[in-house]
């Protein structure tokens, strides 16, 4: 069992809806990632959060908004998706303040569905 | 264009066999990594290897690396249907990005 927790698990929204996925972790690690995975294909990196500040946005849309609120907890806002975004969404967090230095340690994923 | 390229795309073997994935990457890297994922599942960190090691061992896993040839490459022996998953590089670079393979996916038949 994964010690970082998403939900939720499965999200079916329309495009005008407002949503949040969250993350959570009690390992003390203070980098935490949001992922994006579509089917067949491998993760591609959203953003990066070192010591609850924003540090690696990949260029990635407003209608994403994240958000961590403290060490522990990771947000992603969703407004205004397209069915496109259909995705599972990963987090992801690492012990080591080095960015992407050590290993990751992933959620399950909320898989998300656009309509 | 993707950091970390994979192949096979696919492979499928029997139980008890031995699995060779091949990952390539384009530029100078920290260190490389590889996960596995059971479908629709998270990723699980299998093993790590840095820029100045040439093979790592774990349990039944051996990873090799090659930064002459940027390439890299696991071996999974006596496979078992349980292995049955996605396998996906990671390439991670000093500026502090991780990027993923393709992925190869590994079918083990009992």
């Amino acid at each position: 069992d994964t010690e970082v927790t998403q939900t939720p698990k499965h999200l079916v929204m329309g495009m005008t809806n407002k949503k949040s996925l969250k993350c959570e972790q009690h390992m003390g690690h203070r980098a935490m990632y949001w992922y994006k995975q579509k089917a067949k294909k491998p993760p591609e990196l959203m953003f990066v959060y070192s010591y609850e500040k924003l540090s690696i946005n990949e260029s990635v849309p407003s209608r994403f908004s994240p958000e961590c609120p403290n060490s522990s907890l990771l947000n992603l806002h969703l407004h205004a998706l397209q069915p496109e975004d259909s995705a599972l969404y990963l987090c992801a967090s690492s012990p080591l303040a080095r960015l992407n230095n050590g290993e990751l340690f992933f959620g399950e994923g909320s898989r998300l569905t656009v309509l | 264009s993707q950091q970390g390229e994979e192949d096979p795309q696919a492979l499928s073997i029997q139980e008890g066999e031995n699995a060779t994935m091949n990952c390539s990457y384009k530029t100078s890297i920290n260190n490389l990594q590889w996960y596995r994922q059971n479908s629709g599942r998270g990723l699980v960190h299998l093993i790590l290897i840095r820029s100045n090691e040439r093979e790592k061992h774990s349990g039944r896993l051996r990873v090799t690396l090659d930064t002459s040839k940027k390439s890299s490459s696991l071996l999974i022996t006596a496979s078992r249907a349980a292995d049955t998953a996605s396998y996906f590089c990671a390439a991670n670079t000093n500026a502090g990005k991780s990027t993923f393979g393709d992925g190869t996916t590994l079918t083990v038949k009992p």
